[in-house]
């Protein structure tokens, strides 16, 4: 596809259990990008992948969030022990580079609407 | 670190009129800047950038934003405004660090703009 694609659009959820987002980046591009936007507020920024690499997981709001990127394409965010406060819409983004990403050239997916009842 | 605030969450205007929403941002470190917008259910779209050079610039859609080192601001505008420019706004900055930015981005609250015929 021509942009980046996320899965699934929708995720309800009880309260306790494991999710997983999935993010597919433009074909090529080596930088990805999670944020979390929750009702209200700006996309808040989570984690950064170069590559296959975690390069900055500093916006991870605690252990029980964890994503992996293990080819360099796709990443899938890892929510365990869902909460209420989990709720809201993830957003990954993708560019070509470093240098790209940060001359604004990152480009969103649709997002994941998660509902943690 | 960076923040960003914008100053009005709501701003209402009639059709063909012109409009402003207003930006300003706190930086210890040089950044860069952007407008993106969000129609409903779909995913972030840049609307203009900030880099360098003049500090006025021109985006898609008819809209422009000026760069204002001194006020730290960064307003959107437009002179005027259709129907179809009803959606929400979003500054961001992002520090622009040399070799070790990739392009993480801060973003505003959000300004939700209604167009009304």
């Amino acid at each position: 596809g021509a942009g980046v694609s996320q899965t699934p659009s929708n995720k309800v959820t009880e309260k306790g259990k494991y999710v997983e987002l999935r993010c597919d980046p433009i074909s090529g591009h080596t930088a990805l990008y999670w944020y979390r936007q929750s009702l209200g507020q700006g996309p808040e920024f989570l984690i950064y992948f170069q590559g296959t690499g975690a390069a900055d997981d500093s916006g991870l709001p605690n252990d029980r969030f964890f994503a992996v990127r293990p080819e360099g394409s796709v990443s899938t965010l890892k929510i365990q022990r869902t909460e209420r406060g989990d709720s809201a819409v993830y957003l990954c983004a993708s560019s070509l580079d470093p240098a790209s990403g940060r001359a604004g050239e990152q480009f969103f997916g649709p997002g994941t609407r998660l509902t943690v009842l | 670190a960076q923040s960003v605030t914008q100053l009005d969450s709501q701003v209402p205007v009639f059709e063909e009129a012109p409009v402003e929403l207003r930006c300003n941002y706190s930086s210890s470190v040089s950044v860069y800047l952007f407008w993106y917008v969000q129609y409903p259910n779909q995913g972030l779209q840049r609307l203009l950038k900030y880099l360098s050079g003049s500090a006025l610039v021109k985006g898609i859609n008819g809209f422009e934003a000026e760069f204002n080192k001194s006020q730290t601001s960064f307003h959107l505008r437009k002179p005027s405004v259709h129907i179809s420019d009803t959606a929400e706004y979003f500054c961001a900055v992002s520090d622009h660090g040399g070799g070790t930015s990739y392009g993480k981005l801060t973003f505003g609250q959000g300004t939700i703009l209604t167009v009304h015929p």
